[in-house]
């Protein structure tokens, strides 16, 4: 069975500085995606960014970039130029591909505060 | 696009009635859904996948009868909880995976369940 592993249950980061999110999972396919997903207080889930494991290139989105180790299963989330709106919880998820819908598995959420 | 809108977002109902909880994609067909049930500042629980015109798959420890998932059309998944109890109070949330490109869900907005 797949899993995946947030090890840190709370971040911190300075307005504008850069903080970096660890996530760790587990499989023995090959052909998968990886997403990271935030939930403000709003609990709206929001996608952030998604890697397809086929990639090497590490997807990037505005301020929000992705190491991707693929050898390592590391998939850790970058956010740059840190603001107050990214404060919110942040769910790092794997997903098969099947070739059809395939369901998410969540890691259980890395809560980042943004400070002045 | 790619709209989800989850419906009621906060309901109160007394111990031993029926609540249902609607879930629709606004602007595309949704071939897969899934529900969601979230503890609070826990992850996601996925509680069953839903196919349209065929029955839903539940994980397991999920009770079928209580957790009734409908799933008549492309557009529309409901979730009824029946004879709710205090213990069924919680956050609910639904996805859905369009038809085509099988590769990001979209998450609906949530439903806040009561049962008093």
């Amino acid at each position: 069975a797949q899993t995946v592993t947030q090890s840190q249950p709370e971040m911190s980061v300075q307005e504008a500085e850069t903080v970096t999110l660890s996530c760790t999972y587990d499989t023995s396919e090959s052909d998968y995606y990886l997403f990271w997903y935030k939930q403000p207080p709003s609990r709206q889930m929001i996608l952030v960014i998604r890697q397809e494991a086929y990639k090497q290139q590490n997807a990037t989105e505005n301020r929000f970039s992705v190491n991707f180790q693929k050898a390592a299963k590391s998939f850790s989330l970058k956010i740059s130029d840190s603001q107050l709106g990214d404060a919110a919880m942040y769910f790092c998820a794997y997903r098969y591909n099947t070739g059809t819908a395939s369901k998410l598995t969540f890691g259980t959420g890395t809560r980042l505060q943004v400070t002045l | 696009g790619a709209v989800v809108s989850q419906h009621p977002s906060w309901v109160i109902c007394k111990s031993g009635t029926s609540v249902k909880i609607e879930c629709r994609s606004l602007d595309f067909q949704a071939t897969t859904m899934f529900w969601y049930r979230q503890f609070p500042k826990q992850s996601l629980m996925l509680m069953a996948t839903s196919n349209e015109g065929s029955k839903a798959t539940y994980e397991q420890g999920v009770e079928k009868d209580k957790f009734l998932i409908n799933h008549a059309s492309l557009t529309l998944s409901t979730l009824t909880v029946t004879s709710a109890h205090p213990e069924d109070s919680s956050f609910y949330i639904c996805s859905a995976i369009r038809l085509t490109g099988h590769t990001e869900a979209f998450f609906g907005q949530g439903t806040r369940l009561t049962v008093v």
